[in-house]
């Protein structure tokens, strides 16, 4: 019940498509999904988040649609640039006294030119 | 912009020695974190750290581990008997509050021979 799922563990777009990243989650007492960006040898670095009262947050090429009924959010990217091409982790943070995140299993995006 | 830094990027130790990784949190920032990333797996959370106590831990946290902060600006990872499967990318991570986001450092890879 403290799993975040992910999916595809990789995913090759073109340059100038849209890249979608899938995570599920099963936890109702979730209350907060970052999604993480991450570089060989680089730490995660935090890209975008929302928080279940909301259903869609969108920053620049970014987007996170939200569903709580099905307990499933999203990452799109739009416009995928080579420059995208990192390892993507979607998160949960626990709720009510844990501030633990709780990663999925990654996503490792190619953006081919 | 303000970052998570820590030492050293890499850490080659023998298995039974001890070993402290070094982090220097967000200088605002009250909350405090590991979390570790075998090669290939997700990231997992370790530990959280407030007020100078333990605030949660998970079970790879177990009594061979300890954290610290020895003064105003350093935070401390210390294993005290290491073992083979410790080898380890360790992420420090810091938030300014309870429910603000974890900014990650670029980490310590840990290796034990």
């Amino acid at each position: 019940q403290q799993q975040v799922k992910q999916s595809p563990q990789s995913l090759i777009v073109q340059k100038g498509g849209i890249s979608i990243i899938n995570c599920a989650y099963e936890n109702t007492a979730f209350d907060y999904f970052p999604w993480y960006q991450q570089f060989p040898g680089k730490g995660p670095a935090l890209l975008i988040a929302i928080r279940p009262d909301v259903s869609e947050k969108k920053e620049g090429r970014f987007t996170i649609s939200f569903n709580k009924s099905a307990k499933q959010f999203s990452l799109h990217i739009m416009d995928s640039q080579p420059g995208d091409s990192a390892t993507y982790f979607c998160a949960a943070r626990g709720g009510g006294a844990t501030n633990k995140l709780i990663f999925g299993t990654g996503t490792l995006l190619a953006v081919q030119p | 912009e303000p970052e998570v830094t820590q030492t050293p990027s890499h850490q080659v130790t023998q298995m039974g020695q001890e070993v402290i990784l070094r982090c220097v949190p967000i200088s605002n920032h009250l909350y405090f974190y590991w979390y570790r990333q075998i090669l290939g797996q997700k990231v997992e959370f370790l530990v959280s750290f407030y007020n100078n106590e333990i605030s949660e831990k998970s079970e790879i946290f177990d009594d061979q581990f300890s954290v610290e902060r020895p003064d105003g600006s350093n935070f401390t990872l210390k294993i005290r008997s290491t073992k083979l499967e410790d080898s380890a990318m360790y992420f420090c991570a810091s938030s300014a509050g309870v429910n603000q986001p974890q900014h990650f450092g670029d980490g310590t890879r840990l290796s034990i021979l």
